[in-house]
């Protein structure tokens, strides 16, 4: 079974650019989450996706959304790209006892 | 979800157990003991779940004590490619699609495997 696929893998930016990540599930998942990880601030959730639905959000300000599509394929979305907004942004999937990472998108702010 | 208390850092020789504690004393009885681990510039990797039972799968044994304050997860047979940073989560757990995908990391515990 394939893992958790993310594209890009790695994406330069400049400020007050937007971006869109991508996230294809583990066949057969129907939750994604999303999270954040930079040296400062570690691993922070952001939000989750169930069945085309928003179930959780993390504390982010609102430049950061998300969807899913009907074949639980999600992407976030980040306007106004900031400096601090260089970070890995890592999606899993799961059943529900358990989330799988994918390997993640890096992404850099100039 | 309750906090979890690791220390960041722990050696361990190559071919030896690796015993990795996280403390969470305010744990409550429906949250579960959830490990996970990350390997340098890879996303986490889900380990081993409990609730109060010893668990043990193909990669871990995870000891909860019995008043589920503390828990230690056991690598027996510790090897170099072990070398990553470890998550204790604990997490509640409901029935069904009542479930979520979020999860809480601490700082983790950076284990190094020395040959």
């Amino acid at each position: 079974k394939a893992g958790v696929t993310q594209t890009p893998r790695y994406l330069i930016k400049t400020r007050g650019q937007q971006v869109t990540l991508s996230c294809s599930p583990i066949s057969g998942h129907r939750s994604v989450s999303w999270y954040q990880q930079t040296p400062g601030q570690g691993l922070q959730f952001l939000f989750e996706y169930f069945s085309e639905t928003q179930r959780n959000k993390g504390n982010f300000p609102g430049r950061f959304s998300g969807r899913q599509f009907s074949n639980s394929r999600s992407e976030m979305n980040v306007s106004t790209l900031e400096l601090g907004d260089s970070a890995l942004y890592l999606c899993a999937s799961g059943p529900l006892d358990a989330q799988y990472f994918g390997p993640g998108t890096r992404l850099l702010v100039l | 979800d309750a906090k979890t208390t690791q220390p960041p850092s722990m050696d361990c020789a190559e071919g030896r157990a690796a015993n990795l504690p996280c403390n969470h004393s305010t744990i409550s009885g429906n949250e579960y003991v959830y490990w996970y681990r990350q390997i340098h510039s890879q996303g986490p990797q889900y380990i081993i779940h409990g609730l109060k039972n010893n668990e043990t799968n193909e990669m871990a044994s995870l000891i909860i004590t019995e008043d589920r304050k503390s828990s230690t997860l056991i690598l027996p047979h510790a090897t170099l490619r072990d070398t990553a940073v470890y998550y204790c989560i604990v997490r509640v757990e409901k029935s069904g699609s009542g479930n979520t995908g979020k999860l809480i990391f601490g700082q983790g515990t950076t284990l190094q495997v020395k040959p």
